[in-house]
């Protein structure tokens, strides 16, 4: 059983369209969060919620959009895709309400490719 | 804000050999978590090792341990008899144990295990 599932694990599309990717988890934790990896591996968040609220909107295009309908999903939504936006996009959760010491579980990744 | 550093761009290590990877970190806070992460070729990003501020004893898993020199800001990790699986980047991460608890990166260690 997959713990922290993202679906596409690729996904290739060209500028200007709009695509989205989800995320679930079953891990029952009560925070999930996106990250961006780019070319050069660096890895950066993007958003993170909490119990579906959004507790992290760091400084990402207004073309992102993050969803969350229950604490389980987290969904990216992306419009007007540009090449920039070529990346390994990760979900990752947490069980932050518990305290201490409790790293990420992260899924598989999703690389998007923007011709 | 924090800022993690991974002075190595890349190590190679000699299969059975010892290898130590370096990270150093810079807080104003007194009570957070670091980790290390392994992402191998298939791109999951794979736990390795937490170490708990407030703890002085440096924490071990199995072949996985760290030295953390908390008044030097310092969280290395050693690879004790280095196996071809371990090849693969290493990040290590800061996190905070207040606010967001997102995780701050390094830039990453490419380490490469010679036959």
């Amino acid at each position: 059983d997959t713990a922290v599932s993202q679906t596409p694990k690729y996904l290739v599309t060209q500028m200007g369209n709009d695509k989205s990717i989800k995320c679930e988890q079953n891990l029952g934790h009560d925070t999930m969060y996106w990250y961006k990896q780019d070319s050069k591996k660096f890895l950066k968040i993007m958003f993170s919620y909490n119990n579906k609220e959004l507790i992290i909107n760091e400084t990402v295009p207004n073309r992102f959009s993050p969803k969350s309908p229950d604490k389980a999903h987290l969904n990216l939504h992306i419009n007007s895709l540009e090449l920039g936006d070529s990346a390994v996009y990760f979900c990752a959760s947490s069980q932050v309400s518990a305290g201490r010491g409790y790293g990420y579980t992260f899924g598989s990744g999703t690389r998007l490719t923007v011709v | 804000a924090q800022t993690v550093t991974q002075s190595q761009p890349e190590m190679s290590v000699q299969e059975a050999e010892t290898v130590t990877l370096s990270c150093t970190y810079d807080t104003s806070e007194s009570d957070y978590y670091l980790f290390w992460y392994k992402q191998p070729p298939s791109r999951q990003m794979i736990l390795v090792i937490r170490q708990e501020a407030y703890k002085q004893q440096n924490a071990t898993e199995n072949r996985f341990s760290v030295n953390f020199q908390k008044a030097a800001k310092s969280f290395s990790l050693k690879i004790s008899d280095s196996q071809l699986g371990d090849a693969a980047m290493y990040f290590c991460a800061y996190r905070s144990t207040s606010g967001t608890y997102k995780y701050i990166f390094g830039t990453g260690t490419r380490l490469k295990v010679l036959a």
